[in-house]
């Protein structure tokens, strides 16, 4: 069965440093990958995703993530983390080909806590 | 969560009712999608639709219904055989559902509480 799995509940960090969110996947295909964010009793924001290409994916606030096929790993990182960026953060996938599905496949979510 | 509207912020349930959660955008997407939140559990897909007039179930579409009488509008009924409707409900929508590249954008939720 697909799967994403981020391995940590909560993720603590200092103003400054820098941040990383781990999240793997199980999947039978080719992964198409997606990081959202979401403040307190908000909706989801679409950070970035992987298609296809480079590896390493730039995308909105100074995120950006590593795609790294032999580990099934689509890590969430930023060089320097502010305060606003603590909430909570979602991994999710899509297969190649699932278009008849429409389905994306979420992440329990990981907590990023950045203290000043 | 701009062009996706959903009301209302917070709705209340009473035992053996019915509730509609509303889903508006104004993206010109064809596909439409709701899914529910639980803490701890990411998020689960109950229902999509592809094109007006037409939705499939999703991994959990037991005890609620929807309707894509039009192209904007996604509503979703949490109905009495939801025995444990108490949940933040997102709605999202994307270009097309044909391709699995699309990113889908979200709504800012409906948190939903049985009184």
């Amino acid at each position: 069965a697909q799967s994403v799995a981020q391995p940590e509940d909560q993720v603590n960090v200092a103003e400054g440093n820098p941040l990383t969110v781990k999240c793997t996947y199980s999947v039978s295909g080719n992964p198409y990958l997606f990081w959202y964010v979401q403040y307190p009793n908000r909706g989801l924001q679409f950070l970035l995703k992987y298609i296809t290409g480079d590896n390493l994916v730039k995308g909105s606030y100074g995120f950006e993530a590593e795609f790294n096929k032999s580990q099934t790993s689509f890590h969430l990182k930023k060089p320097s983390a502010l305060v606003s960026d603590s909430a909570l953060y979602f991994c999710a996938v899509r297969l190649y080909g699932s278009s008849n599905t429409g389905k994306l496949i979420f992440g329990q979510g990981t907590t990023l806590q950045v203290k000043p | 969560d701009g062009g996706i509207t959903q009301s209302p912020k917070y709705l209340f349930r009473k035992e053996g009712q019915n509730v509609t959660l509303s889903c508006e955008q104004n993206l010109n997407h064809d596909a439409m999608y709701w899914y529910r939140q639980d803490p701890g559990q990411g998020l689960r897909l109950i229902y999509y639709s592809q094109i007006v007039n037409d939705f499939q179930k999703g991994d959990i579409a037991e005890g609620y219904s929807v309707s894509r009488e039009k192209k904007e509008s996604f509503p979703l009924t949490v109905t009495s055989a939801q025995k444990n409707p108490t949940a933040f409900y997102l709605c999202a929508s994307s270009i097309t559902a044909r391709q699995s590249q699309e990113t889908q954008y979200f709504g800012p939720g409906t948190r939903l509480l049985v009184l």
